[in-house]
């Protein structure tokens, strides 16, 4: 049974850099699967923001393209998002997802980052 | 393509029927719908993919139908612990995965 969960720090000054990574336990990242980031502001719907696959190849939303970058650790059978320049727009939990059929079968329990001086 | 959910808030008792639409702005492949249930404090949890299939776990109370650009999801007898927050999902395009903005189940 996949399970994922998010790390990182709570807060982030604005015009900061939010770093989070994705631990993935009781399977390999190693798959045919793609691995997704999706964020909710408080209050809100959900915003997919990006997936990666194994081997490091991407598809970001156009909405966040200057500002995002994931990576993934194959050793540590993690993966991670990087977001640059925050605002306090950026204010959300942020949930790591496991890509099935053409949607997201597994999802983390979240992580709220506040963006705030 | 644009998900639109509908109604805003459906308020229903224990027992009803509960019909939930979503309806794109643009033709929908038959396989790249999918809706998920969220509670409080709680990450969504996957209900229904490829229109009709439901994921792993999910009681047949819960059943997904429709094509092209209008889909429904259908509970076909509120339990309790269904009141939640519903999102469809549509995958293709740009952005490749899109939400719904969400339909509030709440109890009557």
């Amino acid at each position: 049974q996949v399970q994922l969960q998010e790390s990182g720090p709570g807060v982030v000054k604005p015009s900061g850099t939010l770093s989070l990574s994705c631990a993935v336990s009781g399977g390999s990242i190693i798959s045919t699967n793609w691995w997704s980031w999706v964020r909710q502001p408080p209050g809100k719907g959900l915003e997919w923001i990006g997936e990666i696959d194994q081997s490091g190849s991407t598809t970001y939303n156009p909405s966040f393209k200057s500002q995002v970058t994931m990576s993934v650790d194959k050793s540590k059978n993690q993966f991670s998002l990087i977001l640059t320049s925050v605002t306090a727009a950026d204010t959300a939990v942020y949930y790591c997802a496991r890509n099935g059929y053409w949607s997201m079968d597994v999802w983390g329990k979240g992580t709220t980052v506040s963006v705030s001086s | 393509n644009v998900l639109t959910q509908s109604p805003g808030t459906l308020s229903l008792t224990p027992g009803d029927r509960a019909t939930l639409s979503c309806r794109a702005s643009q033709t929908v492949n038959s396989r790249d719908l999918a809706w998920y249930q969220q509670k409080p404090g709680q990450a969504p949890r996957l209900l229904i993919y490829g229109v009709s299939s439901r994921a792993t776990g999910i009681p047949d109370r819960f059943s997904g139908s429709g094509s092209g650009t209008d889909f429904t999801l259908t509970i076909s007898s509120v339990e309790p612990e269904d009141f939640a927050v519903y999102y469809c999902q549509q995958y293709g395009g740009s952005p490749l995965y899109t939400f719904g903005q969400g339909t509030t189940l709440e109890i009557k």
